[in-house]
């Protein structure tokens, strides 16, 4: 079936410093991809998407592109703030009923 | 303002004790799901709802119910809880493009 894999956490860093989470999904279909974040907290809220291939997503200094050749929506951020610690989940959806599929999420610790 | 709302945020109860969960979204959507969220497996689904009177299994069913009545409102039911529904459970509605809005999230945990 559909997958979504995220690299593991957490993810350690100091502010300022360049992030990347790693995610690749099934490509069945012509799925629209996202990054949703979680606060501590709160429930899910979407960072940013993209429809199709080669799309840049882009929210708040993080950026995703849509990579049909390796499977791939990596996010990044090139210089995370305390404020960016939260858990990052990846997410595809396809197929005419759009049930998602989301990734077992990233956590990211920003130390100042 | 657009907005999912779960109650309760947290329960305790214990074995057995039918508790609902309440979930309401003023976004007019017709997609709602739940989901539980648990250390180290992300968040799985465990029903969704096409639309009203339209319900199907996710991906951990057992032990829930749900039902969708009217389209704003998508309890979720479980009629004989076990510890190990103890978890972090989500609700969310599918708006435009395909995005989710979750809602706020409810705490539980089963004795």
């Amino acid at each position: 079936g559909d997958s979504v894999t995220q690299m593991e956490g957490p993810v350690t860093l100091s502010e300022e410093a360049f992030l990347t989470i790693n995610c690749t999904y099934t490509a069945t279909g012509y799925p629209s991809l996202f990054w949703y974040v979680q606060y501590p907290g709160e429930g899910l809220q979407l960072l940013l998407k993209a429809t199709k291939a080669d799309d840049k997503g882009s929210n708040k200094g993080f950026e995703a592109t849509y990579r049909k050749e390796t499977t791939s929506f990596h996010l990044e951020k090139g210089s995370v703030q305390v404020s960016d610690s939260a858990v990052y989940f990846c997410a595809r959806a396809s197929g005419g009923s759009y049930i998602p599929t989301f990734g077992r999420g990233t956590s990211l610790i920003v130390h100042p | 303002e657009a907005q999912v709302t779960q109650n309760p945020r947290y329960l305790i109860t214990v074995t057995g004790k039918k508790l609902t969960v309440t979930c309401s979204q003023n976004m007019n959507h017709e997609y709602m799901s739940w989901y539980r969220q648990d250390p180290g497996l992300g968040l799985r689904q465990i029903y969704y709802s096409m639309n009203v009177e339209v319900t199907d299994k996710g991906d951990v069913p057992e032990g829930y119910k749900v039902s969708r009545k009217e389209k704003r409102n998508f309890p979720l039911i479980l009629e004989s809880p076990s510890p190990n529904q103890t978890s972090l459970y989500f609700c969310a509605s599918r708006g435009d493009k395909n995005i989710q809005y979750f809602g706020a999230g409810t705490r539980l945990s089963v004795l």
